[in-house]
């Protein structure tokens, strides 16, 4: 099976400016997770999509938000974007149905905001 | 809330001996998850070995090897016979379970580098 892919996996913005993220999850997984990692604050959740629903959410402004697809593929979309925005962005996925909670995750997408 | 702590933020260790990666966590949950997740400067999270909450017996893959004390809330990792590809950020993180969908609370992780 091919592993969770995210696109792109670079890229460069300014202030102000808005940006989507994609993750294409492993064939048969239906949760979509989306993290992100910074020096400074580690790893922090974003927000959890299931069946296009999204179930739960961690403690970002809304200007973070997130949409899933009927074939499970998921976007991230940040507005306004800050230098504090710069990070790395990690999806992972996961299949309820077989082992509970262990989460497979993507090579990540670095943002850097100038 | 859950909390996960990692109080080493470096480690180091040589090829072919055997290193301990210390984890505590708290949580008000009963039926919960824990993992040790590793980094490569590849940036790709690998799950190393998951643990859990109700089950006594330590888990182990291979080399990797767990150190699950429950009451103490203590989660520590043992690699054996430790190889130059070992050399690794190392997360720990937990699951709630229960409704708290898609949700791994991470430690801060600790950057082992084995030395040949």
């Amino acid at each position: 099976k091919a592993g969770v892919t995210q696109t792109p996996r670079y890229l460069i913005k300014t202030r102000g400016q808005q940006v989507t993220l994609s993750c294409s999850p492993i064939s048969g997984h239906r949760s979509v997770s989306w993290y992100q990692q910074t020096p400074g604050q580690g790893l922090q959740f974003l927000f959890e999509y299931f069946s296009e629903t999204q179930r739960n959410k961690g403690n970002f402004p809304g200007r973070f938000s997130g949409r899933q697809f009927s074939n499970s593929r998921s976007e991230m979309n940040v507005s306004t974007l800050e230098l504090g925005d710069s990070a790395l962005y990690l999806c992972a996925s996961s299949s309820p149905g077989t082992s509970p909670h262990e989460q497979f995750f993507g090579p990540g997408t670095r943002l850097t905001v100038l | 809330a859950q909390t996960v702590t990692q109080s080493q933020p470096e480690m180091s260790v040589q090829e072919a001996e055997t290193v301990t990666l210390s984890c505590t966590y708290d949580t008000s949950e009963n039926n919960y998850y824990l993992f040790w997740y590793k980094q490569p400067p590849s940036r790709q999270m690998i799950l190393v070995i998951r643990q859990e909450a109700y089950k006594q017996q330590n888990a182990t893959e291979n080399r990797f090897s767990v150190n699950f004390q429950k009451a103490a809330k203590s989660f520590s990792l043992k690699i054996s016979d430790s190889q130059l590809g070992d050399t690794a950020m190392y997360f720990c993180a937990s699951h709630a379970g229960g409704t708290s969908y898609g949700k791994l609370t991470f430690g801060q992780g600790t950057i082992l580098t084995v030395h040949p």
